[in-house]
C-alpha cells in the first residue's frame, strides 16, 4: 500500500531533550516536506526536500534540522525542544512535476513541557 | 509570499442543502490547487487536484472549480451528509514546489 508513515504518532517530551519524528514514503517520491499545524495559525511550511541532500526551509524552519541522505525517508530534528513546538506535525511527499498531488502522514502530535 | 483566504471559516447547514466553499490566493502564479478534507485530530485526506491549465474537476458529489486569474476556487458538495462534517483545507503548489494552505473552512451538516 502506498503511503507516508510518521514516528512516533504522540509524543510528551521536556524542554532541551533532543528529538526526531521520522517520515518514510514508499512511493519513491522526490519531494518531502514537513509542516506543523496550529489553532488559528493553519498549516505551515517547516523545510522542504526536493530530492536527496537537497533541502530547503520552508516559512517557519527555525528550531528545526532535516536531513535527506535516502529517497525515501525525511526526518525532522529537534535539538532543543522548546513548549512552543508543541503542535500536531504532518509529513508529506509527492512527484516533483507540477502535475502529482501530495500525500500526507497521519500527524504527530508533539507536547513539549 | 503566497497567502491563502477559505471563507467561512465555519459553516453549518441542514443535511441535504449544497455546500460551497470558497478559496482565494493571493498569486495567480501557481502549478495546481488541492482540496483537503481533515477530520478532528487527524490526518489530511485529498479530495480533488486541479491543475492550472484546468477550470475543474469531479470526483462523485464533489467538484472543484478554478479560476486562475481571478485567484478563487470553490468547492461545491452536492446533497450534503452528516458524514461530510470535518474541516475542508485548500492549498495551492507554487515557486519551487512550494505549498501554501487556507486556515480552512469547519463544516457542520446537521441531521
Amino acid at each position: 500500500e502506498a503511503q507516508v508513515t510518521q514516528n512516533p504518532r504522540y509524543l510528551i517530551t521536556v524542554t532541551g531533550k533532543k528529538l526526531t519524528v521520522t517520515c518514510s514514503q514508499n512511493m519513491n517520491h522526490e519531494y518531502m516536506s514537513w509542516y506543523r499545524q496550529d489553532p488559528g495559525l493553519g498549516l505551515r511550511q517547516i523545510y522542504y526536500s526536493m530530492n536527496v541532500e537537497v533541502t530547503d526551509k520552508g516559512d517557519v524552519p527555525e528550531g528545526y534540522k532535516v536531513s535527506r541522505k535516502e529517497k525515501r525517508n525525511f526526518p525532522l530534528i529537534l535539538e532543543s525542544p522548546s513548549p512552543n513546538q508543541t503542535s500536531l506535525y504532518f509529513c508529506a511527499s509527492s512527484f516533483t512535476g507540477m502535475l502529482y498531488e501530495q500525500y500526507f502522514g497521519p500527524g504527530t502530535r508533539l507536547t513539549v513541557t | 509570499k503566497q497567502e491563502v483566504t477559505q471563507i467561512p471559516a465555519a459553516l453549518s447547514v441542514p443535511e441535504g442543502e449544497n455546500l460551497v466553499l470558497n478559496c482565494s490566493f493571493t498569486d495567480s502564479a501557481i502549478y495546481n490547487l488541492q482540496w483537503f478534507r481533515q477530520d478532528p485530530g487527524k490526518g489530511l485526506t485529498s479530495l480533488l487536484l486541479i491543475q492550472s491549465s484546468q477550470r475543474e474537476q469531479t470526483s462523485g458529489r464533489l467538484n472543484a472549480s478554478l479560476d486562475k486569474s481571478s485567484g478563487r476556487s470553490t468547492l461545491y458538495i452536492a446533497a450534503s451528509q452528516p458524514g461530510d462534517s470535518a474541516t475542508y483545507l485548500c492549498a495551492v503548489r507554487y515557486g519551487n514546489n512550494r505549498l501554501a494552505f487556507g486556515k480552512g473552512n469547519q463544516v457542520v451538516v446537521i441531521p
